[in-house]
């Protein structure tokens, strides 16, 4: 069974200080692995897409990094309207094609 | 815009009631999906409409009935709620390649069950 677990939490941080939002996850291939942002009463906007380790992908201040392990979110001097949840999700090519979802980290960025 | 509608976007309703929500992707996509997400909880999917396959969640209540009549638009129909069944209502789509796919979601219906 597919397993996705996100860190921190929540995590509140100050405009411009940079940090990073942690997916570890164990899955019988890797398909791919998805990150989301969600705000608050809305449904999820997708961000990238990673297939391999070693990809790497970047969005203005955000950058998704990928091992076989866990993938990070690096968030580079955020700005208050980064504020969101953020959600990570896989896809194994364990039989089923349907993702699985972490519990997502609640980032707070206060100006 | 994602490409993916939901309508309502907010619903209140009694447990006696019956009311349908509806999802319509614009994106050419062959498979959709509800999903349920309740607040501290990762995403729950309910049901996948893929190429004419019906999957779903056996853990799904039977008042929760879903119906796909095209590739492009899902409903889901209510009937008989309990108040834990309030929550935020997704609609996703998605391309099924045989290899690996993105989920693009709608807005969501808000659900409050009274």
């Amino acid at each position: 069974e597919d397993q996705v677990t996100q860190s921190p939490e929540a995590l509140r941080l100050q405009e411009g200080e940079s940090s990073s939002l942690n997916c570890s996850y164990t899955v019988s291939g890797l398909r791919g692995l998805f990150w989301y942002r969600q705000d608050p009463g809305k449904g999820p906007e997708f961000l990238f897409t990673l297939y391999s380790a070693g990809e790497e992908k970047e969005k203005e201040r955000l950058k998704a990094t990928l091992t076989k392990k866990e993938s990070f979110l690096h968030i580079t001097a955020p700005k208050p309207e980064d504020s969101a949840t953020y959600l990570c999700a896989v896809q194994g090519s364990g039989g089923s094609y349907i993702p699985t979802f972490g519990r997502g980290t609640s980032l707070i960025v206060h100006p | 815009e994602t490409g993916v509608t939901q309508t309502p976007r907010h619903l209140v309703m009694g447990m006696t009631n019956k009311k349908s929500l509806k999802c319509e992707q614009h994106l050419g996509h062959n498979a959709m999906y509800w999903y349920k997400q309740s607040a501290k909880k990762p995403l729950e999917l309910m049901f996948v409409y893929s190429l004419e396959e019906r999957v779903e969640n056996n853990s799904v209540p039977s008042r929760f009935s879903p119906e796909c009549p095209n590739s492009s638009h899902l409903f889901l129909h209510l009937h008989t709620l309990q108040p834990e069944d309030s929550a935020l209502y997704l609609c996703a789509s998605s391309h099924r390649s045989g290899y690996q796919e993105t989920q693009y979601f709608g807005p969501g219906t808000r659900l409050l069950v009274l």
